[in-house]
């Protein structure tokens, strides 16, 4: 089973609407967990962390379910700019007070005009 | 603003030549990190450090090596680039303490014929 799974999409959505992406991870030792974002030919770039009580910034919500090992990013009232790949990423402790992190391959979302 | 570097935004190689991809930051960030990032495959990583002198392999170091001799800086080895290794190359940095969010450089495009 892959650490982190997320939907490759792409997801195609006209301009105001919402949209979500899932994310699974297998290894119930995760400690924190992250939305990344990368353009396309750019380097990924940090978008949100996800908390357990679940956080909100602006039109993004990220969510986290330990349980289920489940964590969702929903954008609302979708832009053209938000038109890029979303990495899911859950980090785990690796000793000498460092910690790996680990990327789910992306959702590619285009955002149509 | 937070910055990591990479000596090359481009490199083309033969195969069986040495390669040296560098990284540097202006963070003091104790770790550092680099991963390749293929298309399908997502990122992966290829060794980390958590300080000067110190390193631990990731999850594909076969056929790689690192140099880190100075807290900014962090060097990935190619011994005998092969054609398989023609990949985007991302370093990137992070704090030993807090959220541990990695900043990325803008990578390294390697094609080794």
């Amino acid at each position: 089973r892959k650490e982190v799974e997320q939907d490759p999409g792409p997801f195609n959505v006209p301009e105001g609407a919402t949209v979500a992406f899932n994310c699974t991870y297998s290894n119930s030792a995760s400690q924190s967990f992250f939305w990344y974002r990368q353009d396309c030919r750019k380097e990924p770039k940090l978008l949100m962390s996800v908390y357990s009580s679940g956080n909100e910034d602006g039109r993004f919500t990220a969510q986290l379910n330990r349980a289920s090992q489940y964590i969702s990013l929903l954008i609302r009232d979708s832009k053209l700019s938000d038109s890029a790949t979303y990495l899911c990423v859950v980090t785990l402790y690796s000793g000498a007070g460092s910690y790996q992190l680990t990327f789910g391959k992306g959702t590619k979302l285009s955002v149509i005009p | 603003d937070v910055k990591v570097t990479q000596s090359s935004r481009y490199l083309v190689k033969r195969t069986g030549e040495k390669v040296f991809l560098e990284c540097v930051q202006d963070m003091d960030h104790e770790n550092m990190f680099w991963y390749r990032q293929d298309p399908g495959l997502g990122l992966r990583l290829i060794y980390f450090s958590y300080d000067v002198k110190m390193k631990e392999k990731g999850d594909i170091p076969e056929g790689y090596s690192v140099s880190r001799e100075k807290k900014e800086r962090f060097s990935l080895i190619l011994e005998s680039a092969s054609t398989n290794q023609t990949s985007m190359y991302l370093c990137a940095s992070s704090r030993r303490e807090g959220l541990n969010e990695q900043f990325f450089g803008p990578g390294t495009r390697l094609t080794v014929l």
